[in-house]
């Protein structure tokens, strides 16, 4: 089983500021690291998916980066909006047919 | 809208019982996951299905069992339910077995178990 961390847990984030988050996971054996946003009484959405090291994916205003030799991934989002407050997933596979090991994720609260 | 539909939205029914969960995964997508999301828990891995198959199993008890049937849609079964077992259960599928393409998820099904 993979152990797939993020931080932090939660983040109040003052609307107009930039922030990012973290996400650890093995980098043994690395295949893909999702992300996925989770909005309140929603599912989850695919924000983006990576297999590569030093893969940067951008939509929108909202970027990932991927480190998969020491095992990291960040999440920036630059400029946030209310509309960007929800929970960030992000997950990996053990292989390649492999269900997703989903981190807790990091609850973002933008304050107005 | 994902594309991806679940029933039932919400359930509630008795320790020991059995019910039925069923996902229509997004038109051309071949693979069904089930997920469990639990209160304090992250979204915890069920089962994978492929084409009919299946692909690969997580966390899922014996009591649990699923199927993927030719038309794709896919059935998650609970049987002698227990407490612990209420929870939001999610179904998602993606275009291939590789997990290098993101997931569709549905609404989800709510069970309580009373």
């Amino acid at each position: 089983i993979l152990n797939v961390e993020q931080s932090p847990q939660s983040l109040h984030v003052q609307e107009g500021d930039s922030t990012n988050f973290t996400c650890s996971f093995p980098s043994s054996n690395f295949y893909a690291l999702h992300w996925y946003r989770w909005e309140t009484a929603k599912s989850p959405e695919a924000l983006f998916v990576m297999t590569l090291n030093g893969d940067e994916k951008k939509k929108g205003r909202i970027s990932a980066t991927l480190n998969t030799k020491e095992g990291y991934s960040y999440l920036y989002i630059k400029g946030s909006q209310p509309e960007d407050s929800a929970t960030y997933l992000c997950a990996s596979p053990g292989g390649g047919a492999d269900g997703l090991t989903f981190g807790k994720g990091t609850h973002l609260i933008i304050q107005p | 809208d994902s594309g991806v539909t679940q029933t039932p939205k919400h359930l509630i029914t008795a320790t020991g019982q059995r019910v039925t969960l069923r996902c229509s995964p997004r038109s051309g997508d071949l693979s069904v996951y089930w997920y469990q999301q639990s209160l304090d828990q992250g979204l915890q891995f069920l089962i994978h299905y492929y084409n009919g198959e299946e692909r690969a199993k997580g966390n899922i008890l014996e009591r649990f069992s699923a199927q993927q049937f030719p038309d794709l849609h896919s059935e998650l079964n609970l049987s002698s339910l227990e407490l612990g077992d209420s929870a939001l259960y999610f179904c998602a599928s993606s275009v291939d077995a590789a997990n290098t393409g993101e997931l569709f998820f549905g609404e989800g099904s709510r069970l309580t178990v009373l």
